[in-house]
């Protein structure tokens, strides 16, 4: 049972382009929604994150917009570069009754290349 | 600082062998976890802790033991290696909550 659900699989644009990343998820009790961006042979770095309230976070070229409703978030990479080219996880955690303290679900992952 | 060290980065077991994955931390986190990675699948919970002494399962924890004795280690044990086990492993830790995980960087585990 996929909680969190991402797309596309594999995803390739022109230096320059702008990145868009999308994730749904299922479960109401999600009430934090980090990214994460790994390289080849490293583990997976947070990237940035959002709480529901909140429509859109943006931190320099890397923006996640937020539509709680739809149950859906996304992440836009403006002005892509070659050392974005990675693999991007969405994430999500939830604290309903207090138990899930920072237990991460993962998407299945994005893997973008960027085109010099 | 060394953040969170895994090893060893790669092993070939054979079916039925056992092994233990090694993770420390030296950042006085109280969370750490395990998770694997597979291809099209993302990062799944194998098993987390809260603190030392105190382990619970996740999402795909069956084949794997954890045991947390000291707040900087978090061994991932394989009591009997399957096929189906053949995987990168990831540990991480933090402060728990909404705090940020740091993850290692990786064993790569092949069962034949």
């Amino acid at each position: 049972q996929q909680q969190v659900k991402q797309s596309p699989q594999s995803l390739i644009v022109q230096k320059g382009g702008i990145s868009i990343i999308n994730c749904a998820y299922e479960n109401t009790a999600f009430d934090y929604f980090p990214w994460y961006q790994q390289f080849p042979g490293k583990g997976p770095a947070l990237l940035i994150a959002i709480r529901p309230d909140v429509s859109e976070k943006k931190e320099g070229r890397f923006t996640i917009s937020f539509n709680k409703s739809a149950k859906q978030f996304s992440l836009h990479i403006m002005d892509s570069q070659p050392g974005d080219s990675a693999t991007y996880f969405c994430a999500a955690i939830g604290y309903a009754g207090g138990t899930s303290y920072g237990k991460l679900t993962f998407g299945q992952g994005t893997i973008l290349t960027v085109h010099p | 600082n060394a953040g969170v060290t895994q090893t060893p980065k790669f092993q070939v077991l054979k079916t039925g062998q056992s092994m233990t994955l090694q993770c420390a931390q030296d950042m006085n986190h109280e969370y750490m976890s395990w998770y694997r990675q597979d291809p099209g699948m993302g990062l799944r919970l194998i098993h987390y802790s809260v603190g030392a002494g105190i382990t619970d399962q996740g999402e795909v924890p069956n084949g794997y033991n954890v045991s947390r004795s000291t707040t900087e280690d978090f061994p991932l044990r394989l009591l009997s290696a399957a096929p189906s086990q053949t995987s990168v492993y990831f540990c991480a830790s933090g402060r728990g909550g909404v705090q940020p995980q740091h993850f290692g960087d990786g064993t790569r585990l092949s069962i034949l």
